[in-house]
């Protein structure tokens, strides 16, 4: 099993462009969760899904947004790039929302 | 979006155990408390998980209270390993926010 899979692993973006970070997971969860995590600190929540065409807003929801058209994929898309953005994003996921949460090996994303 | 409390670090020598403690003051029935380890440039690692009472597993106990306002993450017997940052969690609806994490520093 793959279990969860980020890419790409590394990103350098200047300001104003836009991407998407892409997950997916193998493991038929229904929930999938995007974090964001600054040098030395924990993680913010930034969207979270509870099934496929179900999203919601996390902690620190702007300048983002996703897509859950599948159960495997949960993308996430930055529209006009900034600096506050450089961080590493990890997306997770459980079959139920009180399990255990599967972590990507995450995505470095810097905004210059 | 209910958030827990930890200690910010700890230190600690090989071979002690560990105790790191969390608090719930707002824990919903439903929810459960999982743990987490996060070693550098990696996503977290999920530890335990419990509702009440002990839960042992080959890598660490989790003690929970009667009124779960707290939880308590054990670590027997700590190798350099071990150091790492260590995340609590309430699992439950709508929930899904980290604590800032506890530092541990395991020193020879």
């Amino acid at each position: 099993n793959a279990g969860v899979t980020q890419t790409p692993k590394f990103r350098i973006l200047k300001i104003g462009q836009s991407m998407t970070l892409q997950c997916t997971q193998d493991m038929n969860h229904n929930y999938m969760y995007w974090y964001r995590q600054d040098p030395g600190m924990g993680l913010k929540l930034i969207y979270y899904s509870v099934g496929a065409g179900i999203t919601d807003k996390g902690e620190v929801p702007n300048g983002y947004n996703v897509s859950r058209s599948t159960t495997e994929d949960f993308p996430l898309r930055l529209e006009l790039a900034a600096p506050s953005q450089t961080s590493v994003y990890f997306c997770a996921s459980s079959y139920l929302e009180t399990d255990g949460y599967t972590f990507g090996s995450g995505t470095r994303l810097t905004v210059v | 979006l209910a958030k827990t409390t930890q200690p910010i670090s700890m230190d600690s020598y090989e071979g002690q155990e560990v105790n790191i403690t969390c608090s719930h003051n707002n824990i919903a029935t439903n929810d459960y408390i999982t743990w987490y380890q996060q070693f550098p440039s990696q996503g977290p690692r999920f530890i335990i998980q419990g509702y009440k009472t002990k839960v042992t597993n080959e890598v660490a106990s989790l003690f929970i209270p009667a009124d779960r306002k707290s939880s308590t993450l054990s670590l027997p017997r700590v190798s350099l390993s071990d150091t790492a940052v260590y995340y609590c969690l309430e699992a439950g609806t709508y929930k899904y926010i980290f604590g800032t994490g506890t530092r541990l520093k395991v020193l020879a």
